[in-house]
Parts: C-alpha cells; structure tokens; sequence
C-alpha cells in the first residue's frame, strides 16, 4: 500500500522540550510539505522540500527544523523556541510542487 | 485580507440537498485544490483544477479564472459528505509553488 505515514498520532511533551514528528512516504514523491493547523485557520506551510537535501521555510519556520536526507522520509522538529508548538501538524508529499498533494493522517502535538 | 477566501465559514443541509461552497482568491493562480478533512483530522484531496469544471460522483468543482473564483457543488447530499472542505490555490508568481489554504467550510449534513 503506498502512503504517507505519521507518527505517533498523539503527542504530549513538556514545555522546554524539543519534539521530532516522524513522516514518511514511499509514493516515490520528490516534493514534502509540514502543515501546521490551529482552530479558526488555515493551513500554514512551515517547511517544504523539493528534493532530498533540500528544503526551504515556509510561512512559518521559526522554533521548527527539518532535514531531508531520503526522499522518503522528511521529519519535523519542533524546538523549544517555538513560543506555541500545541497544533495538529500535517505533512504531504506530491510528486512535484505543480501537482497535488497528498497529505498523512497527522500528529496533534500538545505541549504544557 | 486572506488571500483565498471561503463562504460560507458553516453549512448546515438535510439529507438530499444541493450543497455549493464558495472560494475566491485574490492572486493570480497556477490551478486550485478542493480538499476534505473529516473529524479525525486526515486530508484527502478531492480535485485539482486550473480551468473548467471537474466532476467525480456526486462532486463537482468549478472555476472561473478571469473571476478568481471557484465552487464545489455537492449532489444529493449524505451524512458521510460531513466535514470541513478546504480550498487552496498555487500561486502563480514566484517559483515556491506553496499552497495557500482558505480557512474551511464546516459542513453538516443531517439524516
């Protein structure tokens, strides 16, 4: 079956910590993609990559770090300089950035 | 202003109904997307459009790119059909191909 996985679902950490969110997809995509969701908003990009060992900020990169060094697997660390990680964060991949995306079943982080 | 916007915020329809959920956007775009999300937070991509009007079921999506603004038309509606309907566009300018999301449609469909 091919997908996009994340994990966990549910994530809890004390403040001060630093979190990794796994994603990984074996679709054979080049391009991923970290969402960040709160309530009353839409998406926001934090990180993209279009391809391994490549990856830019998004909207809103800061507190957040990421590394692509497989095509298959993009995690997201959420560092304790980030003022608000509590979010549900979702990643996708698409084969390229000029085509759709396809999105994992997401982690919903809560920090206190 | 937010770059793409959605009416209506919360839809409430009876079982059978014609739905249609709204999205304009004020950017010049490469295509847009219309996505699902069900309570459990999973996204699935419904449709992909830069011209024209896609059809898939009992869904159908439009748009009109000389007035930035597409619909989602949801025939003979169904209780499973409940879920926020998303709205995103590829901005054309720049070489980032991001997505910029509308803040969702709420849709409730009653038995």
């Amino acid at each position: 079956d091919g997908g996009i996985t994340q994990s966990p679902k549910y994530l809890f950490r004390k403040e001060g910590q630093n979190v990794t969110l796994s994603c990984e997809q074996n679709l054979n995509h080049d391009a991923m993609y970290w969402y960040r969701q709160d309530p009353g908003q839409g998406l926001r990009l934090i990180y993209y990559s279009q391809i391994v060992n490549d990856f830019q900020k998004g909207d809103i990169a800061e507190g957040y770090s990421v590394s692509r060094e497989k095509k298959e697997s993009f995690p997201l660390t959420v560092t304790s300089a980030q003022k608000n990680p509590t979010a549900f964060y979702l990643c996708a991949s698409s084969i390229n950035p000029h085509y759709e995306q396809y999105f994992g079943p997401g982690t919903r982080l809560t920090v206190t | 202003k937010n770059e793409v916007e959605q009416s209506p915020q919360n839809l409430t329809a009876q079982e059978g109904e014609f739905i249609t959920i709204n999205c304009s956007y004020s950017v010049g775009i490469s295509a847009l997307h219309w996505l699902q999300q069900h309570p459990g937070g999973g996204i699935v991509s419904l449709f992909m459009l830069s011209s024209g009007k896609k059809k898939h079921g009992r869904l159908i999506a439009t748009i009109n790119i000389q007035e930035k603004h597409s619909s989602l038309h949801i025939t003979a509606s169904h209780p499973r059909d409940s879920a926020v309907y998303i709205c995103a566009v590829i901005n054309s300018g720049g070489s980032n191909y991001k997505l910029t999301f509308g803040k969702g449609t709420l849709l409730t469909v009653n038995p």
